[in-house]
């Protein structure tokens, strides 16, 4: 079975632009999770997706936002671009079958200069 | 609010120690407490998982056990290996239920295994 894939891997922009990151979850796992990772924060997390709705969502700016598809693949966006946006952006995948055990993707590499 | 602590932040070793990692929680009604492993620049490998009626998980020469009550977790590695030097974080998820993605993670204990 195929892990939990994320699109691009790597990725600059610059101050002021937005971008878009991409999650395909494992197959048949409904619920994606996203997850920045900075040295100085570690992991904080951003924002849950379960069939299509959003169930949790982190502290960060509106500039932060998601949506997940009906395959569950799901993307997030971030608006306005700032240098402190870089950092390993990680999602996760599960399925509610009771364990709950969440699997992690390669993350993307965003630097924003 | 749930806190997440791991102790060491750091750990040396030479080749074949057997090692113990330490994680504690505030709010000790979890529902699972989860274990990973990340290398530099890399995803999150789950290691074990180990809900809250369990005490223990093994897998190979890892083993996690876990005590509710006194919100810790301990993660034991026998006979390391160079291979396993990498960050060990643990995590548990969200208190009520309803959201097991949102977990929240210690900072982290960076391994070294030297040969």
């Amino acid at each position: 079975k195929a892990g939990v894939t994320q699109t691009p891997r790597y990725l600059i922009k610059t101050r002021g632009q937005q971008v878009t990151l991409s999650c395909s979850p494992i197959s048949g796992h409904r619920s994606v999770s996203w997850y920045q990772q900075t040295p100085g924060q570690g992991l904080q997390f951003l924002f849950e997706y379960f069939s299509e709705t959003q169930r949790n969502k982190g502290n960060f700016p509106g500039r932060f936002s998601g949506r997940q598809f009906s395959n569950s693949r799901s993307e997030m966006n971030v608006s306005t671009l700032e240098l402190g946006d870089s950092a390993l952006y990680l999602c996760a995948s599960s399925w509610t079958s009771g364990s709950f055990e969440q699997y992690f993707g390669p993350g993307t590499r965003l630097t924003v200069t | 609010k749930q806190e997440v602590t791991q102790i060491p932040a750091a750990l040396s070793v030479p080749e074949g120690e057997n090692l113990v990692l330490n994680c504690s929680f505030t709010d000790s009604a979890i529902y699972n407490l989860q274990w990973f492993r990340q290398d530099p620049g890399k995803g999150l490998t789950s290691l074990l998982l180990i809900q809250s009626s369990q005490r223990e998980q093994t897998s190979g020469r890892l083993n996690a056990s876990l005590d509710k009550s006194s919100g810790r977790s301990t993660l034991y590695i026998a006979a390391s290996q160079p291979g396993d030097s990498a960050t060990y974080l643990c995590a548990v998820p969200l208190r009520g239920g309803t959201s097991y993605g949102k977990l929240t993670f210690g900072q982290g204990t960076i391994l070294t295994v030297h040969p």
